[in-house]
């Protein structure tokens, strides 16, 4: 079975600081996806970035950048020069590919408040 | 380009009333998936639909609920008989059709059910 563990409940960056959310997934398969959604206040979910398993470099978009190590089964997001309006919940996800599954599994979330 | 759009944004109910959602997906979007978040978790896999097919759905999806995509465009979710446990945050998301490895699901604002 999939699943996506977040051991951050919270944290605390100052502006303009870099932060890293931490993301290790557990998975049997070769072919699987990750995700990184931003959750603010409001509920909707933002997409991130993406990262295929397959994918050899890190993805980077913006100031997001995800540190993927295969081996060590971990995704973590790293957001670079933190704003105050980057303060919300942020889920790490993971999907398979191949068959009919196209659900994402996502982990509980960390909570990032930014101060000034 | 619009993005996914839900309908109604907020429902209190009495335990016992059936309550109806409604998700408009992304145009052109082949895929469409419900998922409910509780407090302080992640969002958890309900259904999905390719076109006007439901290809599945999870263990959590109970007798009381159905979802549909007649036409292959909105998608609705019906509780019947809600029961307190049902008070969440309902979200759908929608995706196109698998084309390689990327299918990024994009996520609506979410319906917030609460039963009294």
């Amino acid at each position: 079975a999939q699943k996506i563990t977040q051991t951050q409940p919270g944290m605390f960056v100052q502006e303009k600081e870099a932060v890293t959310l931490d993301c290790t997934y557990d998975t049997s398969d070769q072919s699987y996806g990750l995700f990184w959604y931003k959750q603010p206040s409001s509920g909707e979910m933002i997409f991130l970035i993406y990262q295929g398993s397959y994918d050899e470099q890190n993805a980077t978009e913006g100031r997001y950048s995800l540190n993927f190590q295969k081996a060590r089964k971990s995704a973590n997001l790293v957001i670079s020069a933190s704003q105050l309006g980057d303060s919300a919940m942020y889920f790490c996800a993971m999907r398979r590919y191949g068959g009919s599954q196209g659900n994402l599994i996502f982990g509980k979330g960390t909570k990032l408040s930014v101060k000034p | 380009d619009t993005g996914v759009s839900q309908n109604p944004r907020h429902k209190i109910t009495k335990r016992g009333q059936n309550v109806t959602f409604r998700c408009d997906p992304i145009s052109e979007h082949n895929r469409l998936y419900w998922y409910r978040q509780t407090l302080g978790q992640g969002p958890e896999f309900l259904t999905y639909f390719q076109n006007e097919a439901q290809l599945e759905k999870s263990r959590l999806l109970s007798d009381r609920f159905s979802a549909e995509r007649p036409k292959g465009s909105f998608s609705t979710l019906e509780i019947q008989r809600t029961e307190q446990g049902d008070s969440a945050m309902y979200l759908c998301a929608s995706s196109p059709v698998d084309r390689g490895l990327i299918d990024t699901q994009y996520f609506g604002p979410g319906t917030r059910l609460t039963v009294l």
